[in-house]
Order: C-alpha cells, then structure tokens, then sequence
C-alpha cells in the first residue's frame, strides 16, 4: 500500500511570492493534517481537512491556506511568503475517526527555503 | 493554552535503557501518541495510550498517568539506529494532534 506523497520535495521562492504544496494520501485516508517542522518550534498544526472541509485549524496567519478535493488529496497554499516560512511542511494522513487510536501517517515533507 | 515538555536533548549507551519523559498540559485529551524521526525523515508511528497503565511493544514501552499529565518512552536494549527523535504528541477534545519540540537522542557505543 502506497504511502503519503507530498511533492515538491523541494522547493527555494524568494520573499513575497506564493507556493503550493500537494498531499496525496494513503488509500482510503479521509483526514489530512499538515504540519510545519522548524529546528525550535517541533511541528506546528497549521490544519486538518476531513471529506473536503476545514475540521481544525491552528494558530497560523491567514496566510496559510489549504483545500481538499473529493478524492482526499489536499494542497496548502502560502501567500505573500517571509523569510520565516522557511520550514519543513509535513503532510500526515489517518482515517480520521474522532474517538480512535488512528495514528497519523506522514509524507515525507515538502523542503521550502524563502531567500 | 497547550503545553508539551520533553527534554531536548539525551545520551545513552548501546544495549542500555532509556526514559523519555513527557509532561503535557492540553485542552482535554483523547490520547497520547509517540513518535520517531529519523534525521531528513518522516516522523513514523510507536505507540499510543487512552488509559493509565503501560503499554509494551517489543523493546519500546510507553506509560501514561492522566491524573499526572505525564507519560514516558522506555526504550530498552538500545541499539545505533535508535538515535533519532522521539516526539510526544496529545489528541485534544478536538482531535487536534499537539506536538512537544521532540528529544534528540544520541546513542553511542
């Protein structure tokens, strides 16, 4: 059973320009969680998507946006980039059920540098 | 306001026993995870716990006392590959999954 696939593993944008970032989930997932992984701050939760709504979100600017499609993969987008975005934006998906042990299961990560 | 504290930073010796404590401090709790990464890797899943009590699987173990907010990682019979992270997560009432900023552990012959 294929993983979760984020893709661009990489990704240098300069100050002021967008990005987005894609999440294809483990077969059959329906929650995606992303994440933003810095070396002081550990993982951040930025949101979570469940059947193509919003069902949490985190602390982050509006800046910060994300979608999910009928099939489950999810992008996030980042607009207006700062020098510290710069992070590793992980991606984890799960069947999402509210009241189990259902682990999150993580890609892995998409690398974006902001110059 | 969310709180979770591991300690940064650990040593141990190869074939030795280890403890990663986690205190943690959330908006209600719906379960504890605990995780690995490797180094340039993805974060992958070791245990879970709801309930007080210990939880073994193979050479990991984890505990967890709600009353105390409070669980540990054992990891016995170290090995090289288990330097890595361990990070403590909590479930919220909302099923958020809250991180700590992770242990590094270093094992070393």
């Amino acid at each position: 059973k294929a993983g979760v696939t984020q893709t661009p593993r990489y990704l240098i944008k300069t100050r002021g320009q967008q990005v987005t970032l894609s999440c294809s989930p483990i077969s059959g997932h329906r929650s995606v969680s992303w994440y933003q992984q810095t070396p002081g701050q550990g993982l951040q939760f930025l949101f979570e998507y469940f059947s193509e709504t919003q069902r949490n979100k985190g602390n982050f600017p509006g800046r910060f946006s994300g979608r999910q499609f009928s099939n489950s993969r999810s992008e996030m987008n980042v607009s207006t980039l700062e020098l510290g975005d710069s992070a590793l934006y992980l991606c984890a998906s799960s069947w999402g059920r509210r009241d189990s042990n259902s682990p999150l299961h993580f890609g892995n990560g998409t690398r974006l540098t902001v110059t | 306001g969310q709180n979770i504290d591991q300690p940064t930073e650990m040593t141990a010796t190869e074939g030795a026993i280890v403890q990663i404590n986690c205190t943690y401090q959330t908006s209600g709790f719906n379960g504890l995870f605990w995780y690995q990464q490797h180094a340039g890797e993805a974060p992958t899943f070791l245990s879970y716990n709801v309930l007080d009590g210990l939880e073994e699987k193979g050479r990991f173990s984890s505990f967890l006392s709600r009353s105390k907010g409070y669980s540990y990682l054992l990891l016995k019979e170290l090995q090289m590959k288990d330097s890595a992270s361990y990070l403590c997560a909590v479930r919220d009432l909302g099923n958020k999954l809250i991180f700590g900023a992770g242990t590094r552990l270093a094992v070393h012959p």
